[in-house]
């Protein structure tokens, strides 16, 4: 079976950096994605990790660990449209994506 | 830009009907995808393809079916609605090779009644 686990809301201030944290236990393994999904839209592609090690893209970094099971998605400078969904999904093979439940983040002024 | 369209934003059936939720995609991609979103469920795998006329079993396929008649066009039906079937579907699609990134549609908010 799969079992993905991420925190279910975290809140920060605009300008801050929050670090979403994403641990898996899967029936294989083939990389991990983010998504963003902002509320009644759909889920974007944010990031892809597939070698142990930091992936950065601007604002967002994404971190993998294999031997740990564990992600985490770093999104620094918060701005308010970063208020949204992010998903964490195992890639366990060809076809499947596995998603975790979904971290909801708020930004406050 | 890869574009995924849903044929409707939101539906409102009545249980026991069928249900049709059309998928296309313009981007000539091999695979689409059907899941459905819960709260605190995210999103789980129903029904896949990798290629015209086949399909695949995702996670949760019990109460639907799938139709992949052409590359573009992915259909999902509900051969008899019920309420446990109200939720978000979101259609994705993916190219072979590369990332494997899947591009999702706006998703049908689907009520059952």
């Amino acid at each position: 079976g799969q079992n993905i686990d991420q925190p279910t809301e975290m809140t920060a201030t605009e300008g801050a950096i929050v670090q979403i944290n994403c641990t898996y236990q899967t029936s294989g393994f083939n990389g991990l994605f983010w998504y963003q999904q902002h509320a009644g839209e759909a889920p974007t592609f944010l990031s892809y990790n597939v070698l142990d090690g930091l992936e950065e893209k601007g604002r967002f970094s994404s971190f993998l660990s294999r031997s740990k099971g564990y992600s985490y998605l770093l999104l620094k400078e918060l701005q308010m449209k970063d208020s949204a969904s992010y998903l964490c999904a195992v890639r366990a093979n060809d076809y499947k994506l596995s998603f975790g439940a979904g971290t909801t983040v708020t930004v406050r002024a | 830009d890869v574009k995924v369209t849903q044929s409707s934003r939101y539906l409102v059936k009545r249980t026991g009907e069928k249900v049709f939720l059309e998928c296309v995609q313009d981007m000539d991609h091999e695979n689409m995808f059907w899941y459905r979103q819960d709260p605190g469920l995210g999103l789980r795998l129903i029904y896949f393809s990798y290629d015209v006329k086949m399909k695949e079993k995702g996670d949760i396929p019990e109460g639907y079916s799938v139709s992949r008649e052409k590359k573009e066009r992915f259909s999902l039906i509900l051969e008899s609605a019920s309420t446990n079937q109200t939720s978000m579907y979101l259609c994705a699609s993916r190219g072979s090779g590369g990332t494997y990134e899947q591009y999702f549609g706006p998703g049908t908010r689907l009520t059952v009644t």
